[in-house]
């Protein structure tokens, strides 16, 4: 069972654009969290959300969470190569298990 | 030095073979997890552990067991390798509270054949 679907799923954009990644789910959790993986590496926490309306930045980075708790959002502003890799959102309802979304691989062409 | 390791980095083996992957931590956390990835399907969680004592299934355990040796140490084993297994494998490490941020080793490739 896939609770948190993301989209797109394949993203390619040209250096200086603005782009938003979607995690949804059907179910509530209690905190969501964004990794990034590049290649050959494991995910690397960039942000957990625990607050519905919560709107975190980092840098050029923007993640929110939705009011309702099911759904989050990653805005990245003007995009630079070193962005590129893979985006996974992961949630939580009880801090035990995360359940990891299907992941938007990103590529920003310099 | 890495904080988390994963061995080996790479493998290939046959249908039936017993295969364990292993996973060391020097992070001091009690919490350790292992995940697989396969492409369109994000990770998804095989076993976790919260001490040496505690063992628990995730959403996938069936054909895989695991064994917590210490704090540091938590492998996973195929006890019988089938081809839709083939998959990269991931261990990870948290700590108690706070964000539960997940550390991540760096993979093992596994390859069945």
């Amino acid at each position: 069972t896939q609770l948190l679907e993301q989209s797109p799923q394949f993203l390619s954009i040209q250096e200086g654009e603005n782009l938003t990644v979607y995690c949804n789910s059907s179910s509530v959790f209690s905190s969501l969290q964004w990794y990034r993986q590049e290649p050959g590496e494991g995910p690397v926490l960039l942000v957990t959300v625990v607050t519905g309306g919560e709107v975190k930045k980092l840098k050029r980075l923007t993640f929110q969470f939705g009011d309702a708790r099911k759904d989050s959002s990653l805005h990245i502003t003007a995009a630079q190569p070193g962005d590129t890799g893979l985006y996974l959102c992961a949630g939580s309802n009880t801090g035990n298990q995360f359940y990891f979304g299907t992941g938007t691989s990103l590529t920003v062409i310099p | 030095d890495a904080d988390v390791t994963q061995t080996p980095r790479n493998r290939i083996t046959k249908t039936g073979k017993r295969i364990m992957l292993e996973c060391s931590q020097t992070k001091g956390h009690d919490r350790m997890y292992w995940y697989r990835q396969d492409p369109g399907l994000g990770l998804r969680l095989i076993y976790y552990s919260f001490d040496v004592k505690d063992i628990n299934k995730g959403e996938i355990s069936d054909g895989y067991s695991v064994s917590r040796q210490a704090q540091a140490k938590f492998s996973l084993s195929l006890e019988s390798a089938i081809p839709n297994q083939t998959a990269l494998y991931f261990c990870a490490t948290s700590d108690w509270g706070g964000a539960n941020e997940q550390f991540f080793g760096p993979g093992t490739r596994l390859t069945v054949l």
